[in-house]
């Protein structure tokens, strides 16, 4: 499993771009990246997922360089309410011994 | 789409005994499903992997005689902690696995507490 190392916390002001970066320098061929995001009391929601690359959708970016050793979830224009726990995870695509194993995750508080 | 859900969303129970907490996939099928355990200011914590007809494959010091876990469908696990004591008041926490893509969607998690 490849081990990820974020940021522990991050502060940011509403209206503006935040990025997170999360190294995983053992990713494997097969491995895929995927974001989360979790509030107080809450199971994690999906952000968006990548192999390789961008990825874009209605929330969030993910730009992930060619060696894939990182990764970086980019929030456009945030909110007090995107403040949360973020966690970047890696695990194999398609194979049924594959298992996410989360790491400590960044705080990210946003003020007004 | 790709909702999961758990019951009860809270549980308070007394000391030595058991509860059941559900897990189900609402709208897609889960061959496999995970169990994680929270505590406060904590990262989820990987209890067990459940697979659908099969034995569920437990983490390094959880105990499987004490966290059962049942995947009796493609859309429902459920995890019993037996003979609770105020040590095991946590956040538990399921996922179900998509295959297509490969995604792991969690549900809402079970607070327990013990008394």
């Amino acid at each position: 499993l490849a081990k990820t190392t974020q940021p522990i916390s991050m502060d940011s002001y509403e209206g503006q771009e935040v990025n997170i970066t999360c190294s995983h320098n053992n990713i494997a061929t097969n491995d895929y990246i995927t974001w989360y995001q979790q509030f107080p009391s809450q199971g994690p929601r999906f952000i968006i997922q990548g192999y390789k690359t961008k990825v874009t959708n209605e929330v969030a970016s993910l730009f992930i360089p060619a060696d894939r050793k990182s990764s970086t979830l980019s929030l456009p224009r945030v909110s007090l309410s995107d403040t949360a726990v973020y966690y970047c995870l890696v695990a194999t695509a398609y194979s049924s011994a594959s298992k996410i194993i989360f790491g400590s995750g960044t705080r990210l508080s946003i003020r007004p | 789409g790709a909702v999961v859900s758990q019951h009860p969303s809270w549980v308070i129970c007394k000391s030595g005994t058991s509860v059941k907490i559900e897990c189900r996939s609402l709208d897609f099928q889960a061959t496999t499903m995970f169990w994680y355990r929270q505590f406060p200011k904590q990262s989820l914590m990987l209890m067990a992997t459940s697979n659908e007809g099969s034995k569920a494959t437990y983490e390094q010091g959880v105990e499987k005689d004490k966290f059962l876990i049942n995947h009796a469908s493609l859309t429902l696990s459920t995890l019993t902690v037996t003979s609770a004591h105020p040590e095991d008041s946590s956040f538990y926490i399921c996922s179900a696995r998509m295959d297509s893509p490969d995604t792991q969607y969690f549900g809402p998690g079970t607070r327990l507490t013990v008394l």
